[in-house]
């Protein structure tokens, strides 16, 4: 079966120090592959996203994410945190490109502390 | 500006008494979608449209429904709710063009509807 899996609930970590958030999927193909932020109370904004090409995409806020085919891997990488970062963050995926559906991992709620 | 508006912002309602979340998008996007966030479990499609009049059941669309009259809006109907709808609800949309690939397959998401049914 197709699925998403992000396997810390909860990191935390000092500010500027370097963050990974680990996003695994299922799936037997390529798929498309997105982060995205939610602040406490707000809607999802997109961090960053990969269709094809090269593997190490950049994203907004100073994130970037690398694809590895052969994990099965979308991983969320930030080389020093701010206090602003805490957030939580869901991998999501798009396996169905007829029905475009974000297939969400149950994302990773991160605590920054001083 | 482009957005996804959701209304209202919070809603708490009793057991069996119909409502409506109202979804508007302003970027003329084909693709609609309405999901629902609960404690560790993500994001779930509820149901999706790929244009007007066409719509299609997500992963958890029992209890709900929905209409696509215009393209622009995507309301969610919970024609009798019942406590286990108490949740967190977004509205998405995104193009369905194939001309830009930057803008393709990216959905856009509302503030969110947060429900409580008593």
């Amino acid at each position: 079966a197709q699925s998403v899996t992000q396997p810390d609930i909860h990191i935390t970590v000092s500010e500027g120090a370097s963050l990974e958030l680990r996003c695994n999927y299922s799936y037997g193909a390529t798929p498309y592959l997105f982060w995205y932020v939610q602040s406490p109370g707000q809607g999802l904004q997109l961090l960053l996203k990969y269709f094809s090409g090269d593997t190490l995409v950049q994203g907004i806020k100073g994130f970037e994410a690398e694809f590895k085919r052969s994990q099965s891997s979308f991983n969320l990488r930030k080389p020093s945190v701010h206090w602003s970062d805490a957030a939580e963050y869901f991998c999501a995926v798009v396996f169905n490109f007829g029905n475009e559906k974000l297939t969400f991992g149950t994302g990773t709620r991160l605590t920054i502390i001083p | 500006e482009a957005q996804v508006t959701q209304n209202p912002r919070y809603l708490i309602t009793v057991t069996g008494k119909k409502l409506t979340v109202t979804c508007s998008q302003n970027m003329n996007h084909e693709y609609m979608s309405w999901y629902r966030q609960d404690p560790g479990l993500g994001l779930r499609q509820i149901y999706y449209s790929m244009n007007v009049e066409v719509t299609d059941k997500g992963d958890v669309p029992e209890g709900y429904k929905v209409s696509r009259k215009e393209k622009r809006n995507f309301p969610l109907i919970l024609e009798s709710p019942s406590p286990n709808q108490t949740s967190l609800y977004f509205c998405a949309s995104s193009s369905l063009r194939r001309i830009n690939q930057q803008g393709k397959n990216i959905q856009y998401f509302g503030a969110g509807t947060r429900l409580s049914v008593l």
